[in-house]
């Protein structure tokens, strides 16, 4: 059985400080990885997706980056955190291009930036 | 862009009443896929529906919708509602099913009260 493991659960930092949040899937190999960020109240909004290592494309900036640096695992980083970058980060994965829609997803991290 | 509107932010009913929760989308992608999550407390978001072929009803754990490509809708029924279903339930779009990019809808919290 597949499982996704995101860390860290929960984070309080420092604006203008740097971040680093991670996910790591087993049990399926080379799938297409997802982060997406929901704000307090807020939609699930798709930040970036990597159909395969070292390869991430962005689909909304947020001044965030992505990397992907092994087929299961899956970074999301910044070097300065805003105060808008709080909120819920989730990533997820998918079987493959051909089920793009039907998601996996991770516990999430809990991101608070002050 | 495609877009995806959920008008109810909350749904209150008393249990052993019928469910219905509204979507519809925008999207000029004519084989776009069509999806519910259900996302409970303290829990990750899961697929609780995908879209079959339009006009066509898909059923899952007593959850039911039906794809109507004429008015851009993918309602979420239930004949009956219980306790265990109050959660946030969204609506999310695939443009097709070999892209990777999905988009939510702002989401419907459900709350079933005895």
């Amino acid at each position: 059985a597949q499982t996704i493991h995101q860390w860290p659960v929960a984070e309080i930092k420092a604006v203008g400080s740097p971040l680093s949040l991670g996910c790591t899937i087993k049990g399926k190999s080379s799938p297409n990885l997802y982060w997406y960020w929901q704000a307090t109240g807020g939609t699930l909004q798709q930040l970036f997706y990597s159909i395969t290592v070292g390869q991430v494309e962005s689909v909304v900036q947020l001044n965030l980056s992505a990397s992907r640096p092994k087929d299961d695992q899956f970074i999301l980083s910044t070097e300065k955190l805003l105060l808008s970058h709080s909120g819920f980060y989730l990533c997820a994965w998918s079987i493959d291009w051909t089920n793009t829609g039907q998601l996996y997803f991770g516990e999430g991290s809990k991101l608070t930036v002050l | 862009g495609d877009s995806v509107t959920q008008k109810e932010g909350l749904v209150t009913l008393t249990e052993g009443l019928p469910v219905m929760l509204n979507c519809t989308y925008q999207t000029i992608y004519s084989n776009a896929f069509l999806f519910w999550y259900v996302h409970y407390l303290n829990e990750s978001p899961r697929l609780l529906l995908k879209s079959s072929t339009d006009n066509k009803r898909t059923e899952h754990q007593g959850f039911h919708a039906t794809l109507h490509k004429s008015s851009s809708s993918f309602h979420l029924q239930k004949s009956s509602a219980q306790l265990s279903d109050s959660a946030l339930y969204y609506c999310a779009l695939s443009e097709s099913s070999n892209t990777n990019k999905v988009v939510f809808g702002t989401g419907t919290r459900l709350q079933v009260l005895p």
